[in-house]
C-alpha cells in the first residue's frame, strides 16, 4: 500500500539556518504530494502541495518539488524564523477509496533557536 | 469564519464508557475524514465519509463507528473506551478529488 517516509526529528536550528527535511514515498499510480504544518496547540494546516511530476509547491518560503523518479518530496527553506518552530508533515493523496484519503508521515519536530 | 469545529476540545473518561466526538463544518465539502494522533505514528484514518449517507473504514477502525446524516456533521462514536484509544482526534474535510483537506482544532481524549 502507500506509504510515506520522512526524516525523524527533532531538528533544531538556528535562526536564518538553511532547512531541509526528507520525505520519500511509495504509492501507485500517481499521488498528490502535501506538506502540513501543526503549530503547537492547533490543528494540521496545509503548507503547500504538488499534484504532479517536477510540479514545485510553495508557500511562506518554504518549498518543495516533486520528483518521481526518486519518488521524493523535500521540504526546504532558505532562512528559518522562530516563527517557523512547528512539527511538519509530509503526505500523499491516492485513490485507495475512491477519494482524497490522505496518507501522513510521522511527523519531524523543527524548533528554532534565536 | 468558515470551517471546521469540533467538541469537546479535551476529554477523560473511563474505560468502558461510550463516548461520542462531534465535528461541523461548514463549507459544504462533500468528504469527511477521521484521524488519530498518536506520538511516532503520524496520523492514521479511522473512518471516511465520501458524501452524506455513506461511510468507509480507514487504517485503524476498530472500536469507532461514524455517521453521516447529513452534510454538515460526522461524530466519531466510541461505544466502549479503551485505554490504547487515549489520543488525539482530528476531523477534515475536502471537496472533491484533488483538493485540499482542511482539519478541525482536534479533541484530546484520555482514557483510564
Amino acid at each position: 500500500g502507500d506509504s510515506v517516509t520522512q526524516m525523524e526529528g527533532p531538528v533544531t536550528l538556528s535562526e536564518e539556518a538553511f532547512l531541509t527535511i526528507n520525505c520519500t514515498y511509495t504509492a501507485t499510480g500517481y499521488p498528490s504530494l502535501f506538506w502540513y504544518v501543526q503549530y503547537p496547540g492547533e490543528g494540521l494546516q496545509l503548507l503547500l502541495k504538488a499534484t504532479k511530476a517536477d510540479d514545485k509547491g510553495s508557500n511562506k518560503g518554504f518549498e518543495a518539488t516533486y520528483r518521481k523518479e526518486t519518488t521524493s518530496f523535500h521540504l526546504e527553506k532558505g532562512s528559518v524564523q522562530v516563527s517557523d518552530s512547528a512539527v511538519y508533515f509530509c503526505a500523499l493523496s491516492g485513490a485507495n477509496f475512491g477519494n482524497e484519503k490522505l496518507t501522513f508521515g510521522t511527523g519531524t519536530r523543527l524548533t528554532i533557536i534565536p | 469564519i468558515a470551517g471546521i469545529t469540533q467538541a469537546p476540545t479535551s476529554q477523560i473518561l473511563a474505560a468502558g464508557r461510550r463516548m461520542t466526538l462531534r465535528c461541523t463544518q461548514d463549507m459544504r465539502h462533500n468528504a469527511m475524514y477521521w484521524y488519530r494522533q498518536d506520538l511516532g505514528l503520524g496520523l492514521r484514518l479511522i473512518h471516511y465519509s465520501n458524501t452524506a449517507g455513506t461511510t468507509g473504514k480507514g487504517e485503524v477502525p476498530d472500536g469507532y463507528s461514524v455517521s453521516r446524516a447529513n452534510t454538515d456533521d460526522f461524530p466519531l462514536t466510541l461505544a466502549s473506551a479503551v485505554p490504547s484509544q487515549t489520543s488525539v482526534y482530528f476531523c477534515a474535510s475536502s471537496g472533491g478529488s484533488g483538493d485540499t483537506q482542511y482539519f478541525g482544532p482536534g479533541t484530546r481524549l484520555t482514557v483510564l
